[in-house]
This record gives C-alpha cells, sequence and structure tokens, in this order.
C-alpha cells in the first residue's frame, strides 16, 4: 500500500537553527514528489518537485532533496516567516493523486 | 502563473440547504481537478478527481450524492455539497493541474454547517 510519513510531527526552532523535516515513502513506482507549504486557513503553497533519487532543488533557505526511500527539507537559518505547516506528497505511476503525509509544523521563534 | 482561485472563501449555512464551491484555474487550462477535505490540524483527504468533460472519480467512502462535483470547462470545477449538515463542516481545497505532474491548490474555502 502506498503510504506517506513525515517526521518530526511538530518542531521548534530558533531563528538562525538550522534542521531537517523528514518525509518517508513507500509506493509502488514513484512519479513524483512533492513538498507544499501550508499556512493557516490557507491552502497548500507549492515548493518543489523531485523525481528522481539523488535530486535536490534549492529555493531561498529551502533545499529539497531525494533518495529512494525519502526525502528531506532543509531549512538553513531559518526566520520567523518560515513557520507554517510542510506538507509532502507522492505521486505513484500511472496514477494521478497524490499520497499526503500528515505534515510537519514548524514554528520558528524570534 | 498557476494561480488557482475558490469561491466563496467561508460559507455558513443552515442544515439541510445546498452548498456550491467553485474552483478556478486563473492562468492555465486544467485537465484534472482534485477535491480535498482537511480537517482541524490533520493532513489533506481526498474526496474525488475530475477531468473536464467527464464524470468525477470518488474517493472510497465518499459520498457520491452528496458530494456533487462538476468539472464544466478546462478552468472551472464545482462541488456542491448536497443537504448539508453540521458533520459536513469542514476546509475544502480544489487543486488543478495541467499535466500529470504538480497540482496547485487554491486558497480553500470554509464551511459551517449550523
Amino acid at each position: 500500500e502506498d503510504q506517506v510519513t513525515q517526521s518530526p510531527e511538530a518542531l521548534r526552532l530558533q531563528e538562525g537553527e538550522s534542521s531537517s523535516l523528514n518525509c518517508s515513502y513507500t509506493v509502488s513506482g514513484l512519479r513524483g514528489l512533492f513538498w507544499y507549504r501550508q499556512d493557516p486557513g490557507k491552502g497548500p503553497e507549492f515548493l518543489f518537485t523531485l523525481y528522481s533519487a539523488g535530486e535536490e532543488k534549492e529555493k531561498e533557505r529551502l533545499k529539497a532533496t531525494l533518495t529512494k526511500k525519502e526525502s528531506f527539507l532543509h531549512i538553513t537559518a531559518p526566520k520567523p516567516e518560515d513557520s507554517a505547516t510542510y506538507l509532502c506528497a507522492v505521486q505513484a505511476n500511472n496514477f494521478n493523486k497524490f499520497y499526503f503525509g500528515s505534515g510537519t509544523k514548524l514554528n520558528v521563534k524570534p | 502563473g498557476a494561480v488557482v482561485s475558490q469561491h466563496p472563501s467561508w460559507v455558513i449555512c443552515k442544515s439541510g440547504t445546498s452548498v456550491k464551491i467553485e474552483c478556478r484555474s486563473l492562468d492555465f487550462q486544467a485537465t484534472t481537478m482534485f477535491w480535498y477535505r482537511q480537517f482541524p490540524k490533520q493532513s489533506l483527504m481526498l474526496m474525488a478527481t475530475s477531468n473536464e468533460g467527464s464524470k468525477a472519480t470518488y474517493e472510497q467512502g465518499v459520498e457520491k450524492d452528496k458530494f456533487l462535483i462538476n468539472h464544466a470547462s478546462l478552468t472551472l470545477s464545482t462541488l456542491t455539497v448536497t443537504s448539508a449538515h453540521p458533520e459536513d463542516s469542514s476546509f475544502y481545497i480544489c487543486s488543478a493541474s495541467a499535466s500529470a505532474d504538480t497540482q496547485y491548490f487554491g486558497p480553500g474555502t470554509r464551511l459551517t454547517v449550523l
């Protein structure tokens, strides 16, 4: 069964304290892995798509990496405005739909 | 680019009434649109997938007759919650996809059924 697990559930960081969020997945043929950011009361905002193991993508303080079993979202020197819930989703081959993890709620304190 | 809008952003209705939520892709044509439901502090739960001009595919456990989905054009999909009850209160989010890849999400609609 296709499954996505994110850890930790919640993460509190001091401003400037770098860390990583994890997304482990089991899927019958990975078509793509997606990272989204969601602020309270809003829809998810697209961040990255990763397609194959070894791929990396960066955007400002965020860097996403992918292996055959998991993806990491690295946050370098976070700022309070990075506080949000980060969602990971996988798309299996031959299927349109995404399987979402339960998210990691990040809180960055000034 | 890749902007998706939803209307209304919030709605309050009486039990037994029907509510229609619109999802529009503003700057691209969406071959596929998805409807999700999200409970507080939980992740997104896929309700159905719809392709323009064809019937929606519902996930297991989602009542087709209660949640009516119409994908009338490549830029518009609607979700109608029929005979709404308090347990239907939730945050409903749509997403749109131009290809088989990335989904772009709308801002969500908060439904409260009294």
